[in-house]
């Protein structure tokens, strides 16, 4: 089956430091790509959708300034935790959805730690 | 924004049938029916997608009644290792669109011994 990664796996920094998240799509060509967010024992929380090529759609309440997201090519969109404060530690997930299919195939996430 | 209802959670012994519901009252004509499974600090994991009657593959079957406000995962002779939560989500998989989930509480099945 099509699979998708993320790196790093986890990350730990300091308050006020920006933080990178990669994430590839390793068989196929991604057309679009998912970015979530999940807390502790919460489900998770679709934070913006990114296509190869253009700007990302956030859902509401999500700051776009905060969490820059590029998709610059088929195989990878990269989410950027910028300015990171603790209470944006959490569990961050994304996926990415082949052209040509209707499955949707997740990543096995981020663990980030805001110190 | 999410369209479901399901259990909080579940609990069932290892070797019996386990059947989650999932309430979805104002599904779309063009809405698919999606089931995942996550494991903590995992990525959810595809199990299971239907739009109508009964679909079967090698680890689930879903029931979906006529009417498609309901579905149910039917998960055969539990396991141990199938305790985690189940997610069902339902949203328009057409080629050409966004294909947008947004996840529910979803069910926290735990199997005991």
């Amino acid at each position: 089956g099509a699979v998708v990664s993320q790196h790093p796996s986890r990350v730990i920094c300091k308050s006020g430091t920006s933080v990178k998240i990669e994430c590839r799509s390793l068989d196929f060509q991604a057309t679009t790509m998912f970015w979530y967010r999940q807390f502790p024992k919460q489900s998770l929380m679709l934070m913006a959708t990114s296509n190869e090529g253009s700007k990302a759609t956030y859902e509401q309440g999500v700051e776009k300034d905060k969490f820059l997201i590029n998709h610059a090519s088929l195989t990878l969109s990269t989410l950027t935790v910028t300015s990171a404060h603790p209470e944006d530690s959490s569990f961050y997930i994304c996926s990415a959805r082949s052209r040509g299919s209707n499955e949707q195939y997740f990543g096995p996430g981020t663990r980030l730690t805001v110190t | 924004l999410a369209k479901t209802t399901q259990p909080i959670s579940m609990d069932s012994y290892e070797g019996q049938e386990v059947n989650i519901t999932c309430s979805h009252n104002n599904i779309a004509t063009n809405d698919y029916i999606t089931w995942y499974q996550q494991f903590p600090s995992q990525g959810p994991r595809f199990i299971i997608q239907g739009y109508k009657t009964k679909v079967t593959n090698e680890v689930a079957s879903l029931f979906i009644p006529a009417d498609r406000k309901s579905s149910t995962l039917s998960l055969p002779r539990v396991s141990l290792s199938d305790t985690a939560v189940y997610y069902c989500l339902v949203g328009d998989v057409r080629l050409y669109n966004f294909n947008k989930f947004y996840f529910g509480s979803g069910t926290k099945l735990n199997v005991k011994p």
